[in-house]
């Protein structure tokens, strides 16, 4: 039972250009969290997704961030004309119903040049 | 002031110490999270609390929801523990939103 997979580890983008992130949740988990953890800072939430709804993405930059979680394959968090300060990194985690214990991926580390 | 405080926010000790990490928080919560972040690494999630005491090998993380506090044990630490730890709870306000602690950063050395 494969825990949250989160790809690539290591992302490297040139300015302008778009970054894909990628989140398969544990097996049977329904419900799927992104966070951004810049340097030295804490966690912060961007957006909580169920398939194919987003339910929360009060965390998510106005522009250029969205995220999706199709009702077939992983959950997406896609990033377009990527700036410096998308730099960061991002962690997905995932549950059952709300309430429940959430179980984190490895996290997908951008690094915009 | 932070909804979550975390103490202390860096702690070096030696082999074998016993470590206590606290966290205390303001807001009323269903459950507290600890989990745990190795350099460069990923997330783990060590326990999740909504009353009283959980033990997992060494580790054991106990809550006081009266006096909304909420520590972290380490018995025996070794290198291998060193790691920054987090609290994160979650709101009675809110299903699924953790707010979190800023960590504390524990270092053990041989």
């Amino acid at each position: 039972n494969a825990g949250v997979m989160q790809n690539p580890r290591h992302l490297v983008r040139r300015r302008g250009q778009e970054a894909r992130l990628r989140c398969s949740p544990m097996k049977g988990h329904s419900h799927v969290y992104w966070y951004r953890q810049l340097p030295e800072e804490g966690l912060k939430f961007m957006v909580y997704l169920q398939k194919e709804n987003i339910i929360d993405e009060s965390g998510m930059p106005k522009e250029r961030f969205s995220a999706e979680f199709p009702k077939e394959g992983p959950s997406i968090l896609r990033i377009q004309q990527v700036v410096r300060g998308d730099s960061a990194a991002y962690f997905c985690a995932s549950s059952l119903p709300e309430r429940a214990g959430y179980t984190f991926g490895s996290g997908t580390r951008l690094t915009v040049v | 002031k932070n909804e979550v405080e975390q103490s202390p926010q860096n702690l070096t000790a030696q082999e074998g110490e016993f470590i206590t990490i606290n966290c205390s928080y303001s807001v009323g919560i269903s459950a507290l999270h600890w989990l745990q972040q190795h350099p460069g690494g990923g997330i783990v999630s060590l326990f999740m609390l909504s009353s009283g005491k959980k033990k997992h090998g060494r580790l054991i993380a106990t809550i006081n929801i009266q006096e909304k506090h909420s520590s972290l044990h380490i018995t025996a630490s070794h290198p291998r523990d060193s790691a920054v730890y987090i609290c994160a709870v979650r709101s009675v306000d809110s299903n699924y939103q953790l707010i979190w602690g800023a960590g504390t950063k524990l270092i053990i050395k041989p």
